[in-house]
């Protein structure tokens, strides 16, 4: 069966401290990989995503993932925390055989601390 | 221009009522989908639509009925509603369907069942 697990709730982080938000998952097939971020009371927006070829994807806003197929993980990074990334982060996979169904983690609440 | 909208943003509604999201999008995209996201955030596919037809129905309840006039447009009306329905909505769309194709979504709407 495909999973995604999302290690860490909640992770709380200083300004300018790195960012890290742990993702593994779990697929019979190869998988396509997204993180997506919520504000509150918004719709989620596409951070980036892994389909093929570069294991190390950048996206929006200074963070970037990295395609860990040995390890089975997606985990999200950026350098240096802005208190303006204090969100819900997502990630999801996209294991199907062509039906779009995205399979969400549990999501990770970002806390940054002047 | 809003890419995935969707309308109302916020509804309350007492139990046993029927109520009706509408969601459009003007992207060009050929699938839409409709999301539930509960209280602990968690998300979950309820329906995806490709070129009008459904392709995707995630064990969703009778009372939930996905219309689909044209496609740009994925509507949801849900009959006898119960407390247990309140949650936010999410309509969103791709180009295709899966292959890693970038799925975007709307705002949200925020579903109250009192």
């Amino acid at each position: 069966a495909q999973s995604v697990t999302q290690l860490g709730s909640h992770v709380s982080v200083s300004e300018g401290a790195l960012v890290l938000l742990r993702c593994n998952y779990s697929s019979s097939v190869p998988p396509y990989l997204f993180w997506y971020v919520q504000y509150p009371n918004q719709g989620l927006q596409l951070l980036l995503k892994y389909t093929t070829g570069a294991t190390l994807v950048k996206g929006i806003n200074g963070f970037e993932a990295e395609f860990k197929k040995s390890e089975t993980s997606f985990h999200l990074t950026k350098p240096s925390a802005h208190m303006s990334d204090a969100a819900e982060y997502f990630c999801a996979l996209d294991g199907s055989s062509n039906t779009g169904k995205l399979i969400f983690g549990q999501g990770t609440t970002l806390q940054v601390k002047p | 221009d809003t890419a995935v909208s969707q309308t109302p943003k916020y509804l309350v509604t007492q139990m046993g009522n029927d109520k009706s999201i509408k969601c459009e999008q003007n992207l060009g995209h050929d699938t839409m989908y409709w999301y539930k996201q509960d209280s602990k955030k968690f998300l979950k596919i309820m329906f995806s639509y490709n070129n009008k037809e459904l392709i995707i129905n995630e064990t969703v309840p009778n009372r939930f009925s996905p219309k689909s006039p044209d496609k740009a447009h994925l509507n949801l009306h849900i009959n006898s509603l119960e407390l247990g329905d309140s949650a936010v909505y999410f309509c969103a769309s791709s180009q295709g369907i899966g292959s890693g194709n970038t799925i975007y979504f709307g705002e949200g709407s925020w579903l109250t069942v009192v």
